[in-house]
């Protein structure tokens, strides 16, 4: 069926480089991307999120890229930290209200 | 503001056993969710509530019941846990159903069935 999915499991990065996580989705009808970050132990955390009109969007060292075309959406980090460690998801509302379909989580490992 | 907040935050019962996962939160939010995560996972979502005296089926509520006792409130009961439902809940609110309405998560209740 059609799903939100991750390219990479785990992606390890030293301190002060840039981290891009990846995510593909299928559903042609979803109109608006979250990303999530969830520390052990807790539950997600919203860091960003954007519609389907646009194609780029940027928060706080943050910035979400939505590539329509080829279904493809990605999380990039600037100067990735200690405390960027975390699973990140991606997740999309195909439409129907604010229900929400996950993506199965990448691990960020942030090396000193 | 203690947001969502969710008990127990651990609970291991036998198969068969029965028991209720209480979500409560004070953001005055009018939607609440429940979410499973299993291992390696994305969260699915086993029931939700639009308002206050409403509940509407997920993506995965075969063996789940849901209460919604007040606009604070939203329960989540296992009448006979089976060991397929090992596994994280999570609570979540929002302030509708929305587009864009962000959900706020609790910090999950962690089940194991033996």
């Amino acid at each position: 069926g059609e799903s939100v999915g991750l390219h990479l499991p785990t992606l390890s990065v030293q301190e002060g480089d840039n981290s891009i996580i990846n995510c593909a989705y299928s559903n042609s009808a979803s109109d608006y991307f979250i990303w999530y970050k969830q520390e052990s132990g807790k539950g997600p955390q919203f860091i960003i999120d954007i519609r389907s009109n646009m194609d780029k969007r940027q928060g706080q060292r943050v910035t979400v890229l939505l590539n329509k075309t080829v279904k493809h959406l990605s999380l990039q980090i600037a100067a990735t930290q200690p405390g960027d460690s975390a699973v990140y998801f991606c997740a999309e509302n195909r439409g129907a209200g604010n229900m929400l379909t996950f993506g199965g989580g990448t691990r960020l490992m942030v090396k000193p | 503001n203690a947001g969502v907040t969710q008990t127990p935050k651990f609970q291991v019962l036998k198969t068969g056993q029965s028991m209720t996962l209480q979500c409560a939160q004070d953001m005055n939010h009018n939607s609440m969710y429940w979410y499973r995560q299993d291992p390696g996972m994305g969260l699915r979502l086993i029931y939700y509530s639009a308002s206050e005296g409403t509940t509407d089926k997920g993506e995965v509520p075969n063996g789940y019941n849901v209460s919604r006792l007040n606009k604070r409130e939203f329960s989540l009961r296992l009448e006979s846990a089976a060991p397929s439902q090992t596994s994280v809940y999570f609570c979540a609110s929002s302030e509708g159903l929305s587009t864009g309405d962000e959900q706020y998560f609790g910090p999950g209740t962690r089940l194991t069935v033996t």
